[in-house]
């Protein structure tokens, strides 16, 4: 069993600072995707990294996939309420790319 | 270009009453996926179907099943529902076969009591 563990799990912030969580687990992945679900809502797709060592940048958000495959980061600079939600990591197990193993999630606050 | 819908937004179920919950996929999606997601806890992958057939299922019992239409929509049954099975159950959509990139609807939120 794949599982995917994400840290910390909650976490408030003051408006303007910078965070960085983390998605880990013991498996190797072939792709991880970083999602972003408001209450009540569907989960929003922000990146997808396939490459050991890959980083992307989606504007104050960078995303770093571990060398070995089996962990990411999500860094964001200058934090910003609208930045507040469930942040969910899911990976795609090699040969099995049809399921997407979650994460619990991190639920991020931004207070003004 | 669409993206995913499902429907009902909410539904309320009485425990031993089967359900049926609907997606349409994006538009130039072939395959769908079904997840599960309790309170508090990330989304358990159901099922997924590519051009109709089934594609790789999660630990669901025989009771979930579910279809894929000619013009990729889906249908997610649940028979028997039992009070763990109030959840949020999300549809995500995927280019081709084994597509990893999901793209979710907004869900179904299922309350049985």
């Amino acid at each position: 069993t794949q599982l995917l563990e994400q840290s910390p799990q909650f976490l408030s912030i003051q408006e303007g600072e910078n965070l960085t969580v983390y998605c880990n687990s013991s498996s190797v992945f072939s792709s991880l995707q970083w999602y972003r679900q408001e209450p009540g809502e569907g989960p929003v797709l922000l990146v997808t990294v396939v490459t050991g060592g890959e980083v992307k940048k989606l504007k104050r958000l960078t995303f770093q996939f571990g060398d070995a495959r089996k962990d990411s980061s999500l860094h964001i600079t200058a934090a910003q309420p609208g930045d507040t939600g469930l942040y969910l990591c899911a990976g795609a197990v090699p040969g099995a790319n049809s399921k997407l193993t979650f994460g619990k999630g991190i639920t991020l606050s931004v207070r003004p | 270009e669409t993206g995913v819908t499902q429907s009902p937004t909410h539904l309320i179920k009485t425990r031993g009453q089967q359900v049926t919950l609907r997606c349409s996929s994006q538009s130039g999606h072939n395959t769908v996926s079904w997840y599960q997601q309790a309170l508090g806890q990330g989304p358990q992958f159901i099922f997924q179907y590519y051009r109709e057939e089934e594609n790789g299922r999660g630990n669901f019992p025989p009771r979930f099943s579910g279809l894929q239409f000619p013009n990729y929509s889906s249908e997610l049954n649940v028979n028997a529902l039992e009070l763990d099975d109030s959840a949020l159950y999300l549809c995500a959509s995927s280019p081709g076969q084994g597509g990893t990139e999901a793209f979710f609807g907004q869900g179904t939120r299922l309350t049985v009591v």
